[in-house]
């Protein structure tokens, strides 16, 4: 079975900083998915990368995925409040299974 | 257009009870997938339902069962519910068979508790 492991579990850090957050994994996944969830909410997801080193930016967001196709990461530039939330990654394992992380839980203080 | 919206919003059981949990999924979508998720984890595949059929099914015993209904709704049915049943059960919904690549809409989820 595959496994998703994502640093940190937990960051706390001030509106304005950047973070970094990782996925990473021993197996090779076809594509990779990034999830954020808030509390009461269903994941919702944030962008999926399929190509070995490929990046993609959504704003402030930049996720990368490695060339080996086995890790993640997603970078937040200049933080804001509203960022705070789960973060979540997740593989695709076969055609119709994703495989996921524990999460990265975020919280940015004014 | 209606998102996925799951019922009821919180449940709680006692050990050896049945619970049934329902999802309906976004207006066009044919394929439903369910998801465990315990508290501080990330969710665990159960099954997936295209077009009433189960389409792939995870690491869950038997008593993890389910529906797909012709107007793609669906239904999971925990049996002889035991205390690590206890999580936030959420749905999602998808167009076009379930590839584990395409966007996944989630529901809010149920919150089981099992005492």
């Amino acid at each position: 079975t595959q496994l998703l492991e994502q640093s940190p579990q937990f960051l706390s850090i001030q509106e304005g900083e950047n973070l970094t957050v990782y996925c990473n994994s021993s197996s090779v996944f076809s594509s990779l998915q990034w999830y954020r969830q808030e509390p009461g909410e269903g994941p919702v997801l944030l962008v999926t990368v399929v190509t070995g080193g490929e990046v993609k930016k959504l704003k402030r967001l930049t996720f990368q995925f490695g060339d080996a196709r086995k890790d993640s990461s997603l970078h937040i530039t200049a933080a804001q409040t509203g960022d705070t939330g789960l973060y979540l990654c997740a593989g695709a394992e076969s055609n119709y299974q994703l495989i996921w992380g524990a999460g990265t839980k975020l919280i940015i203080k004014p | 257009e209606t998102g996925v919206t799951q019922s009821p919003t919180h449940l709680i059981k006692t050990r050896g009870q049945q619970v049934t949990l329902r999802c309906s999924s976004q207006s066009g979508h044919n394929t439903v997938s369910w998801y465990q998720q315990a508290l501080g984890q990330g969710p665990q595949f159960i099954f997936q339902y295209y077009r009433e059929e189960e389409n792939g099914r995870g690491n869950f015993p038997p008593r993890f069962s389910g529906l797909q209904f012709p107007n793609y709704s669906s239904e999971l049915n925990v049996n002889a519910l035991e205390l690590d049943d206890s999580a936030l059960y959420l749905c999602a919904s998808s167009l076009s068979g379930g590839r584990a690549s395409d966007t996944q809409y989630f529901g809010p989820g149920t919150r089981l508790t099992v005492l």
